[in-house]
């Protein structure tokens, strides 16, 4: 089983549409959370960090269920800027440092 | 404008050949990071640097090398040894121990092709 697990899409949606992308993680010590998005050839940049008490930027909303090791982002109002690859990461060390484990990406494509 | 530099964008080798990436940063991080991307897989964690003259393996080190003498630089060696060297590489760094929240940055990536 992969230590993060996310369904790789592609979710084809048009604009304004609302759309949620999932990601499971195995590693119950884990710490700390985040969703990047990742353009064709691109580097992946930080969307946001996921905090256990849910927290949204603007038009995406993330949440984390520690119990169920699931976490989500909702993206609301769709843009065609919005089409991307969007990964999922945990931070799978319980100290301070950073050992990202990476998820395979779900793929959205926003169409006119 | 502070960020993290890899040079170069794309580079390519012949077999048996040994080549160093470079990767520069200026936003005063302590620890840095090597990954290599493969189609449909995950980024996958070569090296990492908690701090000037020390470094560690990640998941997967055989067929490289890493040295971290100035806190700035990470340069990453894909040695002869490495045996499916073709990836997209990419170097990242975050803010040191304890500010788990901050994530990780990452540079723009160079992608190697073995000729």
């Amino acid at each position: 089983r992969k230590e993060v697990e996310q369904d790789p899409g592609p979710f084809n949606v048009p604009e304004g549409a609302t759309v949620a992308f999932n990601c499971t993680y195995s590693n119950s010590a884990s710490q700390s959370f985040f969703w990047y998005r990742q353009d064709c050839r691109k580097e992946p940049k930080l969307l946001m960090s996921v905090y256990s008490s849910g927290n949204e930027d603007g038009r995406f909303t993330a949440q984390l269920n520690r119990a169920s090791q699931y976490i989500s982002l909702l993206i609301r109002d769709s843009k065609l800027s919005d089409s991307a690859t969007y990964l999922c990461v945990v931070n799978s060390m319980n100290t301070g440092f950073q050992k990202l484990v990476f998820g395979t990406g779900t793929r959205l494509l926003v169409s006119p | 404008d502070g960020g993290i530099t890899q040079s170069p964008k794309y580079l390519f080798r012949k077999e048996g050949q040994n080549v160093t990436l470079s990767c520069e940063q200026n936003l005063n991080h302590d620890a840095m990071y090597w990954y290599r991307q493969d189609p449909g897989q995950g980024l996958r964690l070569i090296y990492y640097s908690q701090i000037v003259n020390d470094f560690q393996k990640g998941d997967i080190a055989e067929g490289y090398s890493v040295s971290r003498e100035k806190k700035e630089s990470f340069p990453l060696t894909v040695t002869s040894a490495q045996k499916n060297p073709t990836a997209f590489y990419l170097c990242a760094s975050s803010i040191s121990r304890g500010q788990g929240l901050k994530g990780q940055f990452f540079g723009p990536g160079t992608r190697l092709t073995v000729l």
